[in-house]
């Protein structure tokens, strides 16, 4: 069984302060793990991937996340939030050869200007 | 890259209607398509997970003669939802993969489905 769990339900920064959406999750084997951001009224957008390697991943418009296995936790940081970067955020996973993803809950962020 | 296109984008139609929404991946072959529901504020539920040229896995729950999927090409997969109801209403999202285990999906942009 797989499972993801976003701690926080929405998240309240200031424009130009670092951003941080939590994630972890519980996988029996090792995950893929995603992060997918939503606008009102639209599809998930694809933001960022982990599959194997470097535990610091890039992704679009700034993102990034850190696998920590330990700690199973994929959270998703940006240095410097702007206001367009307010959404709704959703972290997934999938253990290595299951093709379904498991969603969190999703974390509104809002950036304040 | 990696574009799904899903349409319409929003529907309003009287009970008992059936409703097709489509969904097609623009510029890779979709081997796998997903189909979820979406409902106000909260995450996404699978509703449904197709495979070209072969038959649906609908998700526990989910009534097959209720939302019939078709996925009869790598670059498009349909869901109707038949005879309608009021209870349907809901935000319908589809997703696409290609193949390979660490594809990502990209999704479509929804479908606001709305029965009167």
């Amino acid at each position: 069984a797989q499972s993801v769990a976003q701690p926080e339900d929405q998240v309240n920064v200031a424009e130009g302060n670092p951003l941080t959406v939590k994630c972890t999750y519980s996988v029996s084997g090792n995950p893929y793990l995603f992060w997918y951001v939503q606008y009102p009224n639209r599809g998930l957008q694809f933001l960022l991937k982990y599959i194997t390697g470097d535990n610091l991943v890039k992704g679009s418009y700034g993102f990034e996340a850190e696998f920590n296995k330990s700690q199973t936790s994929f959270h998703l940081k940006k240095p410097s939030a702007l206001v367009s970067d307010s959404a709704l955020y959703f972290c997934a996973v999938r253990d290595v050869g299951d093709y379904k993803l498991s969603f969190g809950a999703g974390t509104t962020v809002t950036v304040r200007a | 890259g990696a574009v799904v296109s899903q349409h319409p984008s929003w529907v309003i139609c009287k009970s008992g209607t059936s409703v097709k929404i489509e969904c097609r991946s623009l510029d890779f072959q979709a081997t796998t398509m997903f189909w979820y529901r979406q409902f106000p504020k909260q995450s996404l539920m699978l509703m449904a997970t197709s495979n070209e040229g072969s038959k649906a896995t609908y998700e526990q729950g989910v009534e097959k003669d209720k939302f019939l999927i078709n996925h009869a090409s790598l670059t498009l997969s349909t869901l109707t939802v038949t005879s309608a109801h009021p209870e349907d209403s809901s935000f319908y999202i589809c997703s696409a993969t290609s193949t390979g285990d660490n594809q990502p999906q990209h999704f479509g942009d929804g479908t606001r489905l709305s029965i009167l």
